[in-house]
């Protein structure tokens, strides 16, 4: 069964450092072009960023320069670094998967909620 | 940046047929994916590529686009269809692109 289970959230202050992770089960997640999605509590869903199965990465204007998505092939997982956080990141934050770049995610996990607040 | 834009709402009485739209600049020229998300859950992909359905999606459930509106249309509504609806394409200036989402109420 093809799987994902996000881990990592929690409560952190305004200005620290998170990091999020996200384990793929049956199926090759470096093969995959790997997304992060979030939804703020009471809104909609906003693509975060994606490591393409290259390499490449990109990122949505609000968190460019902040977050950094990596991914590690021996433990066919994908990582959020996240930095100077704000109270606007608040969110849970999916993972999701996009099979060979196109460009529609059909696997999501369930995602782990961050809480930005002092 | 690319926008899409779906009506907040849409009600509808069970066996009926429910439209939900996505409107953006030449949609058209664009694949448009559906997600729903039921409360505390984890969005689904219900259409893909327009009018593709996943496996285990029920063919109540039809896509089609055209011009600037993409339409995601549920026949013979259950109540087990209530829940939130999310468009998204690929965008070469914007990458993933979510609509705002469309709530559908089963009445």
């Amino acid at each position: 069964e093809v799987q994902l289970v996000e881990t990592g959230g929690g409560l952190i202050q305004p200005g620290g450092s998170l990091r999020l992770s996200c384990l793929g089960s049956g199926f090759i997640a470096s093969s995959s072009y790997m997304n992060w999605v979030r939804q703020a509590p009471g809104k909609g869903l906003e693509w975060v960023s994606v490591i393409y199965s290259s390499g490449s990465t990109y990122y949505a204007n609000s968190v460019e320069g902040r977050f950094t998505i990596s991914r590690d092939s021996s433990k066919n997982s994908v990582y959020l670094q996240m930095t100077s956080l704000r109270v606007e990141d608040t969110a849970v934050y999916y993972c999701a998967r996009d099979g060979t770049g196109t460009y529609y995610m059909d696997v999501w996990g369930n995602g782990t909620t961050v809480t930005v607040s002092s | 940046s690319y926008v899409l834009t779906q009506p907040p709402s849409v009600s509808v009485a069970p066996g009926l047929t429910a439209r939900i739209t996505c409107g953006g600049i030449d949609i058209g020229s664009k694949h448009v994916n559906w997600y729903q998300q039921k409360p505390g859950q984890a969005p689904v992909l219900v259409m893909y590529e327009d009018s593709d359905r996943p496996s285990g999606i029920p063919v109540r459930f039809s896509g089609s686009n055209s011009g600037d509106t993409a339409t995601l249309t549920i026949s013979r509504v259950e109540a087990g269809d209530e829940a939130d609806y999310y468009c998204q394409v690929w965008d070469s200036s914007s990458d993933y692109v979510f609509g705002s989402g469309t709530k559908v109420t089963v009445l």
